[in-house]
């Protein structure tokens, strides 16, 4: 089966700073890579997600990047604001037939004002 | 109430009780599901439904029992739990399956301890 490994566990960033989270996953039949958002007291939240048919693809001060031959990609969030604090998941799918998610451990990511 | 509902917020629950957890959506969705969220492990999916029927089950223990009675409902069943058991359990939908392609709308989740 898929599985997905996620660095770092923790990451601490001053206000305005990069902040990139990196996942690697087994499986190079999956095709679908989203990344979640969890904030304290609230399930997931889908922020953005790639397909194997597209290298990054950009979302405001959100983009993710996606290399299928080394089976790795990449949260980036630029500019980073204190509400940006939160555990950040991400996942991958193995193709059509599918049903599930498989998840990494998750990055929790402290923005300091 | 919009988007995904669990209930209750927190469950505190002794080995030898039997508690129901319950999940409703308000979007319109297909299929829904359970997770176990644990610390510092990745969320384990449990249980899958589309359109009232499951889908799959990875291999979770028979004191966990789903139950889904339509569309936009789903409840979990406990009893007889092991205090390994205590967690996070999230509830999500989407429109359909699979999961590669119908985004996941999580709930709040359930704070289960077992005591």
């Amino acid at each position: 089966g898929e599985n997905v490994e996620q660095h770092p566990s923790t990451l601490s960033v001053q206000e305005g700073d990069s902040a990139v989270i990196k996942c690697t996953y087994s499986d190079s039949a999956s095709n679908y890579f989203p990344w979640y958002k969890q904030e304290l007291g609230k399930g997931p939240q889908l922020i953005i997600d790639i397909r194997s048919n597209v290298g990054e693809k950009k979302d405001q001060r959100i983009a993710v990047t996606l290399n299928k031959t080394a089976k790795h990609f990449s949260l980036h969030i630029t500019e980073t604001q204190p509400e940006d604090s939160a555990v950040y998941f991400c996942a991958a799918s193995g193709g059509a037939g599918s049903y599930q998610l498989t998840f990494g451990k998750g990055t929790k990511l402290s923005v300091i004002p | 109430e919009t988007g995904v509902t669990q209930t209750p917020r927190h469950l505190v629950m002794g080995m030898t009780n039997k508690k129901s957890l319950k999940c409703e959506q308000h979007l319109g969705h297909n299929a829904m599901y359970w997770y176990k969220q644990s610390a510092k492990k990745p969320l384990e999916l449990m249980f899958v439904y589309n359109f009232k029927e499951q889908t799959e089950n990875n291999s979770v223990p028979s004191r966990f029992s789903p139950e889904c009675p339509n569309s936009s409902h789903l409840f979990l069943h406990l009893h007889t739990l092991q205090p390994e058991d205590s967690a996070l359990y999230l509830c999500a939908s989407s429109q359909d399956l699979p999961a590669g392609y119908n985004e996941q709308f999580f709930g709040p989740g359930t704070r289960l301890t077992v005591l």
